[in-house]
């Protein structure tokens, strides 16, 4: 079973409207943390915002917010007033457990915003 | 600037002949990864190591192999054993805490023919 499910391979959004990137996961364990990156057409992989599985507020960072859902297991990326620099593939990703453990990652969610 | 550095960002080789793939990096990360990535496919772990010396194997390690002699390096060798060699390959590290994020190199786009 995937541990990680992004189940919208693309997604169309205007400029300067909101849009929501959706992942649902799936673990047993009690700590987990989620994370989202971004990756532009050049191939680098940005970092945008984490969210661990005890923090009872949704994370934020700038235009980014993450919806996360516990009981549903649900960790949506909500992007607000999209800009034409937000076309590129987003990945969600969890890591279970401490320390070093691995990352996994989703199959990516291209987003294009038109002018 | 602390980073990871991949070298070279563009690589090509010939069936049958194997091919390392450097990763450097100056942020004194412990851990350090190797993801594949396809088309379609997300990032797939080959192999990661904690600690010098020693590594373990991903969920698709089979046809490469690492090295970790080094804090500041892993190289990955991707082998004529590997049936599809062509992808694009990311070296990530990462400090010790739970909730940090992976750090990642540019990036290196294997091309076998």
């Amino acid at each position: 079973a995937q541990k990680i499910t992004q189940t919208q391979p693309g997604m169309f959004v205007q400029e300067k409207e909101a849009v929501t990137l959706d992942c649902t996961y799936d673990t047993s364990d009690q700590s987990y943390g989620l994370f989202w990156y971004k990756q532009p057409s050049s191939g680098e992989m940005i970092f945008l915002i984490y969210q661990g599985s005890y923090d009872e507020q949704n994370a934020t960072e700038g235009r980014y917010s993450l919806n996360f859902q516990k009981a549903r297991k649900s960790a949506n990326l909500v992007i607000s007033a999209s800009q034409l620099g937000d076309s590129a593939m987003y990945f969600c990703a969890m890591r279970e457990g401490h320390g070093y453990s691995t990352l996994t990652f989703g199959k990516g969610t291209m987003l294009l915003v038109s002018p | 600037d602390g980073g990871i550095t991949q070298s070279p960002k563009y690589l090509f080789r010939k069936e049958g002949q194997n091919v390392t793939l450097s990763c450097e990096q100056n942020l004194n990360h412990d851990a350090m990864y190797w993801y594949r990535q396809d088309p379609g496919q997300g990032l797939r772990l080959i192999y990661y190591s904690q600690i010098v010396n020693d590594f373990q194997k991903g969920d698709i390690a089979e046809g490469y192999s690492v090295s970790r002699e080094k804090k500041e390096s892993f190289p990955l060798t991707v082998t004529s054993a590997q049936k599809n060699p062509t992808a694009f390959y990311l070296c990530a590290s990462v400090d010790s805490y739970r909730d940090s994020p992976l750090h990642f190199g540019n990036g290196t786009r294997l091309t076998v023919t």
